[in-house]
């Protein structure tokens, strides 16, 4: 049982550059979120999703996408990085007890 | 939004003593009420938490208390250790959950404990 795994870990990208954040969840929860950590600020909800095929926008969801196909799996993705963009990434899931269990995150530099 | 206001921003003690760390929040139809750890490289990880039927709630060394009220709950982290140095955060539902959390959190700006030998 591995919990919630994100990938990658770090990532550096230039400006207007696309990626995708992978999240990961094992415990068969049917709420995941994501969030950004900003210093000073605590963490963000980004996006988030009440079971797959169902998504909605969070507290910042502008410049982000996401998707849930399957109950496991919800990637976040930029379209098109900007430098304010720059945050530690945390993907979380959760079940009908509300308890989120958090995975590592993944620290993103934009140049 | 929900609106959360936690202090202090940072709190230094010596080890045993006790620490208290306090939220605000401004939506009255919360009714769960998480804290949590956050070690430095790592995610926030669930400590304790309370939901809004009782008004306080412990767990060996740590203890949360809620005034529904005055819309305020509280970290209560007794016998420091220096193993409890972390960033701590609270946090509330988000949104129109119906005051459970349900996947989406507002949270606190966070307290950096710091517990000296």
């Amino acid at each position: 049982n591995a919990g919630v795994t994100q990938t990658p870990k770090f990532q550096v990208l230039k400006t207007g550059q696309s990626m995708t954040l992978q999240c990961a969840q094992d415990m068969n929860h049917e709420y995941m979120s994501w969030y950004r950590q900003d210093p000073g600020m605590g963490l963000r909800l980004i996006h988030y999703s009440v079971g797959a095929g169902i998504t909605d926008q969070g507290e910042v969801p502008n410049g982000y996408n996401v998707s849930r196909s399957t109950t496991e799996d919800f990637p976040l993705r930029l379209l098109s990085a900007a430098p304010s963009q720059t945050s530690v990434y945390f993907c979380a899931s959760s079940g009908l007890a509300g308890e989120q269990f958090f995975g590592p995150g993944t620290r993103l530099t934009v140049l | 939004g929900e609106n959360v206001e936690q202090h202090p921003s940072t709190l230094s003690v010596q080890e045993g003593d006790s620490a208290v760390i306090k939220c605000t929040y401004s939506d009255s139809a919360s009714n769960y009420f998480p804290w949590y750890k956050q070690e430095l490289g790592k995610g926030p990880q669930l400590i304790i938490d309370i939901r809004s039927n009782v008004g306080e709630k412990k767990d060996q060394r740590i203890a949360v208390t809620l005034n529904k009220t005055a819309k305020h709950f509280s970290l209560h982290i007794t016998e420091t250790q220096p193993e409890d140095s972390a960033v701590y955060f609270c946090a509330v539902p988000w949104g129109d959950a119906g005051g459970t959390s349900y996947g989406k959190l507002t949270f606190g700006q966070g307290t950096i404990l710091t517990v000296h030998p």
